[in-house]
């Protein structure tokens, strides 16, 4: 597998359940991203957690970092239909080469 | 909250043309950084660029392409003559400092080389 892999690739819920998102990555890191891009746009920064931390939180985003199993989680609370997108993964084990997983495409029904 | 803006959002150009992507990334950034995403496939890092140098290239960017900062405000992607291959979103980002806070990415431009 390659470095910031994410699971599930695909994931469909409701509106008001939570959205949970998995990155494996294989290398030591400085920190991990997370990006929403919506179809066709621009990567939004969702949130940034450093190697040394390992929860983060961001109004109803819910990141966790694990670096005794290289892998990080993204939780998305109450989700809504705006929230359907794609969420990467970022690894930086070097400083401003970052690498991007594959993505999950999260679909969220009104 | 400031934004890093690419110009054009689309350019179609006819394959061993000349390109130049625009960014203007954010004022008080130092770091500035190109990545490409070809359909359906992993965002890819290009090159970054600190002090007017390049400071990490990839594989991906040989001797095809070049980067550039004319000014104080622009940051330039320029592919000598393109390959069908070359189409793909592509992606300017900056930082203030290099990996402490993340990167900010702008809009993308879709080049489509035909």
């Amino acid at each position: 597998s390659q470095q910031g892999e994410e699971d599930p690739q695909a994931l469909s819920i409701q509106e008001g359940e939570n959205a949970t998102m998995n990155c494996s990555y294989k290398t030591s890191i400085n920190n991990l991203q997370w990006y929403r891009q919506n179809s066709g746009r621009g990567l939004v920064h969702l949130i940034l957690i450093r190697s040394n931390e390992r929860e983060k939180h961001s109004g109803r985003l819910r990141v966790t970092l694990d670096t005794s199993k290289k892998s990080s989680s993204l939780l998305i609370t109450a989700s809504r239909a705006a929230d359907t997108a794609s969420y990467f993964c970022a690894t930086d084990a070097q400083a401003g080469k970052s690498t991007f997983g594959d993505g999950t495409t999260l679909t969220v029904k009104p | 909250e400031p934004e890093v803006t690419q110009t054009p959002s689309h350019q179609v150009t006819q394959m061993g043309q000349e390109v130049i992507l625009r960014c203007v990334p954010i004022s008080n950034h130092l770091y500035f950084y190109w990545y490409r995403q070809i359909l359906g496939q992993k965002v890819e890092f290009l090159v970054s660029f600190y002090n007017n140098e390049i400071s990490e290239k990839s594989e991906i960017f040989d001797d095809q392409f070049s980067v550039e900062r004319p000014d104080g405000s622009n940051f330039t992607l320029k592919i000598r003559s393109t390959k069908l291959e070359d189409s793909a979103m592509y992606f300017c980002a900056s930082s203030r400092r290099q990996g402490a806070y993340g990167y900010t990415f702008g809009s993308g431009t879709r080049l489509t080389v035909v």
